[in-house]
Order: structure tokens, then C-alpha cells, then sequence
């Protein structure tokens, strides 16, 4: 099986960085997805790390380290609008085809 | 617009009625996932379609449980003899390939009372 460990909440101030971590512990691992949700919105896709390292769209990286079965999201120049909550997940494959497993979730508050 | 459709958006129902609800690709997808999400979770898999065949049923799926996605192309879900657990947002999600990236649709907001 998968299970996928993020922090509950984190707090930040507009334009600062913020970091959101996920571990992940898992039979087999292909990589790893984020994804952002406001309240009463649909999970919208942000990144996928297939491999590791660090991968760049706009104010927002997300990077991978499957040796440490660990990776995150970072979020720089932070806007109000980026208040929500962001997810991690990983493909899990069976009979060949896959199905995302989601962590919980981090509920990220932006104040002024 | 997400590219997914889902209808209602929110609804009421009374213990032990049977409720349906209905996802609509705006495009043509083969993949079509449905998920279920609680407040302050994660999204839930539940089952997954490829095509017309449903492919898994998760165990959260007990027997009153059923989706069908007849023609490959919209699909419903309905819950018979709903209880109060039941209620949850329950989300129609689209496989975009092989960068896992789904496109959900906005949910429908079940509330059971």
C-alpha cells in the first residue's frame, strides 16, 4: 500500500517563501504529483516529479528525493490567492492502469 | 470550467433515500475516476473506468454503492439507502496521461440528514 504524510496547517505572510513537505512511504513508487484546492473548489493540478530533483512553474518548485522517500512543495512570492490547500499524491499502478493516492493535505493560510 | 462537469452541486437528501449523481467530459477521455473527499482529507479513490469497464471498485464501496459509464462517455453514481457517513464531496476526476495530472471536476456536495 501507500501512505502519503504532510502537515496539517502552515502559516505565512504575502511575498514571503513558504515550504510544504511531503513523506511518503510506499511498495512501489513512480512519483510524485501536487495539487492545490481552495475551499469549495475542485483539487487542480500544480506539478508531477517523475524524477528527482527540483522541477520550476512560476513562483512554484516542487522537488523529489526518493532516497529519503521525500519531497516538497515550494511556494515563493506568496500572494493571498494562494491561500488553500495543497496536496500531495502518487500513482499507484495495478492491472495496467494507475489511480492517485492523495495525502491529507496542508492548509496553507497567506496573511497581509 | 474544469473540462468536467458534475451535477448537482449540492445535495440534501434524508437517511435511507437513494441518491444519483452524474459526471459529463466536456472532451472525449477514456480514463474516468471517481473519488471522495471529506472535510480536511484527502480525495478518496472509490472507482475507475476506462471506457465503458469498470476496471476497481475500492473497498470504501460497500453494495450500495454503483457507477456506470455506459457508451464510455458520461458516468453516474448512486448511493442507495444513504446513511449519514455517507456524506462527503464526491468528485468526478479525468486522466490527463502519464504526468498523473487529473482534471477534476467541482464536486457534488452530498449531505445526508
Amino acid at each position: 500500500g501507500q501512505s502519503l504524510e504532510q502537515p496539517s496547517e502552515v502559516t505565512a505572510v504575502e511575498g514571503a517563501i513558504v515550504q510544504i513537505n511531503c513523506t511518503y512511504q510506499t511498495s512501489g513508487f513512480y512519483g510524485l504529483s501536487w495539487y492545490q484546492q481552495h475551499d469549495g473548489g475542485a483539487p487542480t493540478f500544480l506539478s508531477y516529479n517523475g524524477l528527482d530533483g527540483l522541477e520550476e512553474t512560476g513562483r512554484f518548485s516542487s522537488f523529489l528525493s526518493r532516497s529519503d522517500s521525500y519531497g516538497y512543495l515550494l511556494l515563493q512570492e506568496l500572494q493571498m490567492k494562494d491561500s488553500a490547500s495543497y496536496f500531495c499524491a502518487a500513482p499507484m499502478f495495478s492491472g495496467g492502469y494507475n489511480k492517485l493516492i492523495f495525502g491529507a493535505g496542508t492548509r496553507l493560510a497567506v496573511h497581509p | 470550467d474544469t473540462g468536467v462537469s458534475q451535477d448537482p452541486r449540492h445535495k440534501i437528501t434524508k437517511r435511507g433515500q437513494n441518491v444519483t449523481f452524474r459526471c459529463d467530459p466536456i472532451s472525449e477521455h477514456n480514463r474516468l475516476y471517481w473519488y471522495r473527499q471529506t472535510l480536511g482529507q484527502g480525495p478518496e479513490f472509490l472507482t475507475y473506468f476506462q471506457n465503458e469497464a469498470q476496471l476497481e471498485k475500492s473497498r470504501l464501496l460497500s453494495d450500495r454503492f454503483s457507477a456506470e459509464r455506459p457508451k464510455g462517455s458520461f458516468s453516474t453514481l448512486e448511493i442507495q439507502r444513504t446513511e449519514q457517513g455517507d456524506s462527503a464531496m464526491y468528485l468526478c476526476a479525468l486522466s490527463r496521461g502519464e504526468d498523473y495530472g487529473y482534471t477534476f471536476g467541482s464536486g457534488t456536495r452530498l449531505t445526508v440528514v
